[in-house]
C-alpha cells in the first residue's frame, strides 16, 4: 500500500537552529516525492520536488530509496519558516492527480 | 492570474442534504483533482477529471461525484451528507501534457463544509 508517514506533529526550534522534518514512505515502485507548505492563512503550495534537486528558501530534500525517506532540511531556521509542512508521494504516471499526503508537521521557529 | 479559484469559501449544511462545490483551474491547466482535508489530517484524494471524464478515483463512496465542463472548470457534488463529511475540500489543477513541471498540482484555498 502507498503510505506517507510524518512522525512529528510539531517541531519547535529556535531561530538559527538546523531543521529536519522527517518523511518516510511506503511504495513498491519509483515514486515522485514532494514537499508542500502552508503558511498561516495561505493556500497549500509546492515547496520542492525531488526530481528538481533544487534548494528553495534554503530547504533541501534528498530521496533515499534505501531508507524510503525524503527528509526536509534547512541549516538555519528563520521565523518566516513557521508553517505546516506536508510530504506527498505520487506513484504511477506523472499525469495522475493523485498524491498521497502525510499528516503534516507544524514547524514553529521561535525568536 | 488568480490561480485556482474555489467557491463557496464556507458553507453549512445539515445531514442528508446535498452540496455542490465549484472550482476554476489555473489558466493553462486542463486537469482538476479534488481532495478532502479533515481537521488535523493531510489532504485525501477524491478523484481527478480530465477531458470531462473521471480518470482516477480515491477511496470515497459513490455519494461523491463530480463533473468537468468544456472550459475545464469542475464541480464536486456530495449527496446524503453525513457529519463526517465536514472538512476542507481542496481543488487542485495541473496541465496534463506539455512543459516540464507543468504536471505539478496547484491548489486552491478550499471550501470549508460544515455538516450539522
Amino acid at each position: 500500500a502507498q503510505r506517507v508517514t510524518q512522525p512529528e506533529k510539531l517541531l519547535s526550534v529556535f531561530k538559527g537552529a538546523p531543521v529536519e522534518l522527517k518523511c518516510n514512505y511506503s511504495y513498491s515502485g519509483s515514486p515522485e516525492l514532494f514537499w508542500y507548505v502552508q503558511y498561516s492563512r495561505q493556500r497549500l503550495q509546492l515547496l520542492l520536488r525531488h526530481i528538481s534537486r533544487e534548494s528553495i528558501k534554503g530547504f533541501t530534500a534528498d530521496l533515499n530509496k534505501g531508507e524510503t525517506s525524503f527528509h526536509l532540511k534547512k541549516p538555519f531556521a528563520q521565523e518566516e519558516d513557521s508553517a505546516m509542512y506536508y510530504c506527498a508521494l505520487r506513484g504511477g504516471s506523472s499525469n495522475t492527480g493523485k498524491l498521497i499526503f502525510g499528516q503534516g508537521t507544524t514547524l514553529q521557529v521561535k525568536p | 492570474d488568480a490561480g485556482v479559484t474555489q467557491s463557496p469559501t464556507h458553507l453549512i449544511k445539515t445531514r442528508g442534504q446535498q452540496v455542490t462545490l465549484r472550482c476554476s483551474p489555473k489558466s493553462g491547466h486542463d486537469t482538476v483533482s479534488w481532495y478532502q482535508q479533515a481537521l488535523g489530517q493531510g489532504p485525501q484524494f477524491i478523484f481527478q477529471y480530465y477531458e470531462e471524464e473521471e480518470r482516477q478515483r480515491g477511496n470515497f463512496p459513490d455519494r461523491f461525484s463530480g463533473h468537468q465542463f468544456p472550459n475545464y472548470s469542475s464541480e464536486l457534488n456530495v449527496n446524503a451528507l453525513l457529519l463526517g463529511d465536514s472538512a476542507l475540500y481542496l481543488c487542485a489543477s495541473s496541465r496534463r501534457r506539455g512543459l516540464t513541471g507543468a504536471n505539478v498540482l496547484t491548489f486552491g484555498a478550499g471550501s470549508r463544509l460544515t455538516v450539522l
